[in-house]
């Protein structure tokens, strides 16, 4: 149980297009999804807590109108890159909460923009 | 502000020796600790997770958590090349607000055959 998938897995774009990346929770209802960012060889930064139905948190520096973030249903969540940049170019991971306190990671996508 | 303290490592340790992973924390009011396994280029993988004080053990890995003073650790017996990772420590501090993790920078852990 506590499956959380990513879709896609890797994507490559173009310098000003944006990207939406998808977040599900498989088998089970996620009260909470988060989004993350990782760079290379350095730690997991949080981005934005999303609950289904509401405006998702967004942590400190993160801008919020190029990070968008829906949360539709208990299973789906989605962050969208606006008008990518190279800087943008990162793992983005999602994690799930169920009913309990425990976080569920998604495989991870990889952004690469052009 | 809420922090996880982690040794960066990198840890070394023989195969089949048992590996000590530390943790320690600010928040004396954090309630709930988790241990994620990261293996390089992929997401965090939860391995345990404890609430109370003493030990939980599960398999090879025993969790330890000692809240007066702060402190949680992560034990692997018999450990074997494929835990070489590196191994998070997260947390979930007092105030509740949507269950917040927050991590430690991790520690690398090298198994050497």
């Amino acid at each position: 149980g506590a499956v959380v998938s990513q879709h896609p897995s890797w994507v490559i774009c173009k310098s000003g297009t944006s990207v939406k990346i998808e977040c599900r929770s498989l088998d089970f209802q996620a009260t909470t999804m988060f989004w993350y960012r990782q760079f290379p060889k350095q730690s997991l930064m949080l981005m934005a807590t999303s609950n289904e139905g509401s405006k998702a948190t967004y942590e400190q520096g993160v801008e919020k109108d190029k990070f968008l973030i829906n949360h539709a249903s208990l299973t789906l969540s989605t962050l969208t890159v606006t008008s990518a940049h190279p800087e943008d170019s990162s793992f983005y991971i999602c994690s799930a909460r169920s009913q309990q306190e425990t976080q569920y990671f998604g495989p991870g996508t990889r952004l690469l923009v052009l | 502000q809420k922090e996880v303290e982690q040794n960066s490592g990198p840890l070394s340790v023989p195969e089949g020796a048992i590996a000590s992973l530390n943790c320690t924390y600010s928040d004396r009011g954090s309630q709930s600790f988790f241990w994620y396994r990261q293996y390089s280029g992929k997401s965090p993988e939860l391995i345990m997770f404890i609430y109370s004080n003493g030990d939980k053990e599960d398999g090879r890995f025993t969790a330890q958590l000692n809240k007066a003073s702060q402190y949680v650790s992560l034990l692997i017996r018999d450990s074997q090349p494929s835990d070489s990772a590196t191994y998070l420590c997260a947390v979930i501090g007092s105030g509740g607000s949507n269950y917040k993790l927050t991590f430690g920078k991790g520690t690398l852990l090298t198994v050497n055959p």
